[in-house]
């Protein structure tokens, strides 16, 4: 089966930057996936890291260590609206479906 | 990457009645997946909706109480049977392309 774990919640203050961890356990590996949900919305597609390193994306950048079972979503120049949800999901060892962890709650402050 | 019109897109329902969610997709796609958000929670897979055959049920899930039905590549429905206040949940569709995973805007449910 799989674990995927990550913190229930943070809080932020605006412009400042945070690091949404998340550790997974699968024995097959296909990739890992950040999403960010809002309240009452569909999750929406942030980053797909399948090789180990940083990949940035403005004020995204998502970092991947499949030795470690790793992986980060760092949000830079926190703004309100970044307040949501961030799912952590990779796709399951048979089939194709993702499973996600618990998700992380992000407050930003003013 | 592939887009998703799921209907309805919220529902208040009596218990014992069901009710049929469906999706569209605008392209076609091969994989297609059924998903509960309960409130507070986080996604959590319901069955894999297989055009042709019979959907692939997680464990804790069965198609009685959760019918699904995939005519084409392009169109699924999931049933939410027999309803019960426990049942009330967003209910989301999924499908995997070349693009990535897109998700459905999601059906919140209320069970009363």
């Amino acid at each position: 089966g799989q674990n995927i774990d990550q913190p229930t919640e943070m809080t932020a203050t605006e412009g400042a930057i945070v690091q949404i961890n998340c550790t997974y356990q699968t024995s097959g590996f296909n990739g890992l996936f950040w999403y960010q949900q809002h309240a009452g919305e569909a999750p929406t597609f942030l980053s797909y890291n399948v090789l180990d390193g940083l990949e940035e994306k403005g004020r995204f950048s998502s970092f991947l260590s499949r030795s470690k079972g790793y992986s980060y979503l760092l949000l830079k120049e926190l703004q309100m609206k970044d307040s949501a949800s961030y799912l952590c999901a990779a796709p399951r060892d048979s089939g194709y479906a993702l499973n996600f962890g618990k998700g992380t709650s992000l407050l930003v402050t003013p | 990457s592939a887009v998703i019109s799921q209907k309805p897109s919220r529902d208040i329902c009596q218990r014992g009645t069901s009710l049929t969610i469906q999706c569209q997709v605008d392209s076609q796609v091969t994989m297609m997946f059924w998903y509960r958000q309960q409130p507070g929670q986080s996604l959590t897979l319901i069955a894999t909706a297989n055009q042709g055959s019979e959907a692939t049920y997680e464990s804790g899930f069965v198609i009685d109480k959760f019918p699904i039905s995939r005519p084409n590549l392009t169109f699924s429905t999931l049933t939410v049977s027999n309803m019960s206040p426990e049942d009330s949940s967003i209910y989301l569709c999924s499908v995997a392309a070349t693009s990535g995973y897109t998700f459905g805007s999601g059906t919140r449910l209320t069970v009363v």
